[in-house]
């Protein structure tokens, strides 16, 4: 079965760093782009940026850019969102999710399958 | 960006009916169009690409169509499953918007 499993949930103080991860199995993990979706609460989806596993290639959304860094460890199946410092406004659900597509272009097909998703809490 | 525009924001149904979901781009985006299902407390589920292809494993019950700039997502005879918010996503300009939902209930 073709799924990506996402680490749990982080309660954080603003200023901390956190790094959240998304775990493939089921395909060929390198061969699929990994996108990254925000929910803020109550809010709809935004698209973050997308990571190429096998050689870590990225595309930030200007609005995101600067403000999180995406990686991956291809080692192990997983790709990571991080923030250096967080805040209060970071709170929100962030999901995973896959191109269907190897191509640099990816970002234009669809999103095939998605992650659970992973609730950060950020507050003093 | 791209901005993208759903009608209506929210609608009730009954189970049984058939009932069609609108969403609108700000520019031409061919059939660069994707619909997402959210149920609450969960992840977004995909259900169409490229404007009317089902995803795999999308019952035929859910169907797309639309070009340009006028798109429309329509589920026919709905189960108590099928109410949940729905999601359009434009992907012919970087970077991919969403548009903001449409919530589907009783």
């Amino acid at each position: 079965e073709v799924q990506l499993v996402q680490s749990g949930a982080e309660v954080k103080k603003p200023g901390e760093s956190l790094m959240i991860s998304c775990k493939g199995s089921g395909y060929s993990f390198t061969s699929y782009w990994i996108g990254w979706v925000r929910q803020m609460p109550g809010k709809g989806l935004e698209w973050m940026g997308i990571i190429f596993p096998r050689d870590s290639d990225t595309r930030y959304s200007p609005s995101f850019l600067g403000q999180v860094t995406l990686s991956v460890d291809k080692s192990i199946s997983t790709a990571y969102l991080e923030w250096s410092s967080l805040r209060a406004s970071d709170t929100a659900i962030y999901f995973c999710a896959r191109y269907p597509s190897g191509y640099t272009t990816a970002w234009n097909d669809a999103f095939d399958i998605w992650g659970q998703g992973t609730m950060v809490i950020v507050s003093s | 960006d791209i901005q993208m525009t759903q009608s209506p924001s929210s609608l009730s149904a009954s189970v049984g009916d058939r009932v069609t979901i609108t969403c609108r781009a700000t520019q031409d985006i061919s059939n660069y169009l994707a619909w997402f299902q959210q149920k609450p407390g969960k992840a977004p589920k995909s259900l169409i690409y490229a404007a009317s292809s089902l995803q795999s494993g999308v019952p035929s019950k859910f169907s797309g169509s639309g070009s340009g700039t006028d798109f429309t997502l329509t589920i026919s005879s709905l189960q108590p499953e099928d109410f949940a918010t729905y999601y359009c996503q434009q992907s012919y300009s970087f970077p991919p918007t969403f548009g903001p939902g449409t919530r589907l209930e009783i």
